[in-house]
C-alpha cells in the first residue's frame, strides 16, 4: 500500500525559504507514469495546487507561484521535495504531497507550516 | 489560472439527494474530461471520490456520482447520510500539466 509522509520545519521566518520533503513508502517515483505533487490549504480556506513533478523529472508549477517554487526528486526516487522562497504570512498553510495521473489518488497526512517571526 | 467556482455551502435532509456544482471555463472543466472530486473532514487529508468526471475509485460508495455539462461539473450525493457532512472540493486539469481546484463546499446534513 502506497503511503506518503510530509516532513519539515513547522515554523519559517518571513522572507526565508520553506522546505518540505515527501517520503514515499510502498512504491517509487520511477514506478509508473504518475505525477507527484504539492497542494496547500491555508487555515480555514480551500485547496491550492502548487506544482507537480512527473516521473520523468519534468516539473510543472502554478503560474501564481512559479517564480518562488522548486520541486525536485532525489536520485533514489524515494522522496521528492518542495522549496518555496521569500515566504510571507500568506504562505501559512497545511502542505500536502500527493500522487496521481489526472487526479490525486494518494495523499500524505499534511504538514502545517506557519510563517512568523 | 482562476479557482473553479463552487457554492460555499449546501445542505440537505438525511435520505435526500444533493448536488454540488463546480463552474470553470473552456480552458479547464469544459476542455477536458479530467474533473475530480474530493471529500475532506476537519483536520484530515482530502480523499478522492470521483475522477475522470464520472468514475469512482474502488471502495467509494455508489451514492456518489459525477457529471459534466459544458463548463460546469457536478457532484451528486444520493441518500444523504450524517457521515457525508464534510467539505467537498472539485479539481480540473487545466492543460500544460497544471491543475486548478474549486473553493470548496461545506455540506451540512440536516
Amino acid at each position: 500500500q502506497l503511503q506518503l509522509q510530509e516532513s519539515g520545519p513547522g515554523l519559517v521566518r518571513p522572507s526565508e525559504t520553506l522546505s518540505l520533503t515527501c517520503t514515499i513508502s510502498g512504491g517509487s517515483i520511477s514506478t509508473g507514469a504518475f505525477y507527484w505533487g504539492w497542494i496547500r490549504q491555508p487555515p480555514g480556506k480551500g485547496l491550492e495546487w502548487i506544482g507537480s513533478i512527473y516521473y520523468s523529472g519534468s516539473t510543472y508549477y502554478n503560474p501564481s507561484l512559479k517564480s518562488r517554487v522548486t520541486i525536485s526528486v532525489d536520485t533514489s526516487k524515494s522522496h521528492f521535495s518542495l522549496n518555496l522562497t521569500s515566504v510571507t504570512a500568506a504562505d501559512t498553510a497545511s502542505y500536502y504531497c500527493a500522487r496521481g495521473i489526472m487526479d490525486f489518488d494518494y495523499w500524505g497526512q499534511g504538514a502545517l507550516v506557519t510563517v512568523s517571526s | 489560472q482562476s479557482a473553479l467556482t463552487q457554492p460555499a455551502s449546501v445542505s440537505g435532509s438525511l435520505g435526500q439527494s444533493i448536488t454540488i456544482s463546480c463552474a470553470g471555463t473552456s480552458g479547464d472543466v469544459g476542455g477536458y474530461n479530467y474533473v475530480s472530486w474530493y471529500q475532506q473532514y476537519p483536520g484530515k487529508a482530502p480523499k478522492l471520490l470521483i475522477y475522470d468526471v464520472i468514475k469512482r475509485p474502488s471502495g467509494v460508495s455508489n451514492r456518489f456520482s459525477g457529471s459534466k455539462s459544458g463548463n460546469t461539473a457536478s457532484l451528486t450525493i444520493s441518500g444523504l447520510q450524517a457521515e457525508d457532512e464534510a467539505d467537498y472540493y472539485c479539481c480540473s486539469y487545466a492543460g500544460g500539466s497544471t491543475w486548478v481546484f474549486g473553493g470548496g463546499t461545506k455540506l451540512t446534513a440536516l
